[in-house]
């Protein structure tokens, strides 16, 4: 199956830093790429929707401004938490759909981020 | 799925017996059903799936129902074993205009005793 990278597999950083993660397709191209939140023992929850070359599609009540997605090419999309905060610390998951009109995603290892 | 936050419900099982885990789910345009079994600090990996058009699914050892008319959707894993001891979310997405936009259910630990 396709394969989905993430970097870095853990991160740990002070209140008020920004922290950025990567979301890499590595063997097949990805207009679309999802970033997924998930708090201990909760569900995934969809953040947004990363769209290469155009702004990315935000669900309701997260903040665009504090979560930057910037899919720059098909195979990278990036997550920066700014001016992070203790709340934020989670699991962030990342997954790509092949294109044709399949459904099958294929999810990254995921992003811990602990933010002191 | 329906996703409430709430911590996950659990299920234990001896080895070798079978697994039934259940999944509601809430969108009735909902088209496709996915089954992700998930290992601690670690991404959801694929299972099984199921369009509407059909009830039921079989892979290796795990079976997928679907049951369109109460919105429920259920995992049946046959024998099994330690390594199946994971969390197992269902998902579910509708054709368009979401294409590939994914709901996941609020996910049920299994845990597997030798």
């Amino acid at each position: 199956g396709a394969v989905v990278s993430q970097h870095p597999s853990w991160v740990i950083c002070k209140s008020g830093t920004s922290v950025k993660i990567e979301c890499r397709s590595l063997d097949f191209q990805a207009t679309t790429m999802f970033w997924y939140r998930q708090f201990p023992k909760q569900s995934l929850m969809l953040m947004a929707t990363s769209n290469e070359g155009s702004k990315a599609t935000y669900e309701q009540g997260v903040e665009k401004d504090k979560f930057l997605i910037n899919h720059a090419s098909l195979t990278l999309s990036t997550l920066t938490v700014t001016s992070a905060h203790p709340e934020d610390s989670s699991f962030y998951i990342c997954s790509a759909p092949l294109a044709g009109g399949r459904y099958e995603q294929f999810f990254g290892p995921g992003t811990r981020l602990t933010v002191l | 799925g329906e996703s409430v936050g709430l911590h996950l419900p659990t299920l234990s099982v001896q080895e070798g017996d079978n697994s039934i885990i259940n999944c509601a789910y809430s969108n009735s345009a909902s088209d496709y059903f996915i089954w992700y079994k998930q290992e601690s600090g670690k991404g959801p990996q694929f299972i099984i799936d199921i369009r509407s058009n059909m009830d039921k699914r079989q892979g290796q050892r795990v079976t997928v129902l679907l049951n369109k008319t109460v919105k429920h959707l259920s995992l049946q894993i046959a024998a099994t074993q330690p390594g199946d001891s994971a969390v197992y979310f269902c998902a579910d997405s509708e054709y368009l205009p979401s294409y590939g936009k994914l709901t996941f259910g609020q996910g049920t630990i299994l845990t597997v005793h030798p």
